[in-house]
């Protein structure tokens, strides 16, 4: 069983459209990171959350404590967006860095 | 200010080898976190160091092993090496545990 769920798995849009991508978890956590991975392998770290919503640039994440549920959206859509996008729950009983993470949702935009 | 720094960034055993990756945190970090990704089973956590002592450990047999110097750096040990140890393996930093973490290159291994 998994304890986070992505959804999509993929996703492909045309540059300019807005793009949600969708994060659900079944544990109590202290923290969530949305995470970006571009072809090659390097991970960068878009936001840490714990409640409430966070913008930078063009990316935007919300998070829902209640009701277990994060979304990360990107507004006006750029080739350059195109990567793997990664949920990652910090548990709340754990006292580190060891997340769980999703399995990830492929972007691909289109030009 | 530099980022994690991961290496090798490429490296190819045999298997029954065994092969040591480094990672340095970024400066002040104390934190050092080391994650498996494959195909089959993606991101999954190794374990974690704080101030030379690990913290937490995944679930991972024995040969998987790591350490963390004085300043921080921290190394990752696997030993007789199996065609299923092929993955990236990235490691993150943070100042302390709980923090930000912040996630280097990885060094992709492939066993062959």
């Amino acid at each position: 069983k998994n304890e986070v769920e992505q959804s999509p798995q993929n996703l492909t849009a045309q540059e300019g459209e807005f793009i949600t991508i969708n994060c659900s978890y079944s544990v109590g956590i202290s923290a969530l990171h949305w995470l970006q991975q571009h072809p090659g392998g390097g991970i960068v770290s878009l936001f840490m959350l714990s409640s409430g919503k966070k913008k930078h640039g063009r990316l935007i994440a919300t998070i829902n404590i209640q009701e277990k549920h994060s979304s990360l959206h990107i507004t006006a859509s750029h080739p350059r967006d195109s990567a793997v996008y990664i949920c990652a729950v910090r548990p709340g009983t754990n006292t580190g860095n060891q997340f769980y993470f999703g399995t990830g949702t492929s972007l691909t935009v289109i030009p | 200010k530099a980022g994690v720094t991961q290496t090798p960034r490429y490296l190819i055993k045999t298997r029954g080898q065994q092969v040591t990756l480094s990672c340095s945190p970024i400066s002040g970090h104390r934190s050092v976190s080391w994650y498996q990704q494959t195909p089959g089973q993606g991101l999954q956590f190794l374990f974690e160091y704080f101030s030379e002592t690990q913290r937490n450990k995944g679930n991972f047999p024995g040969r998987f092993s790591g350490r963390q110097f004085s300043n921080s750096r921290s190394e990752m040990n696997v030993s007789t090496l199996e065609l299923g140890d092929s993955a990236l393996y990235l490691c993150a930093s943070s100042l302390i545990p709980r923090s930000e973490a912040f996630f280097g290159q990885g060094t992709r291994l492939t066993v062959v």
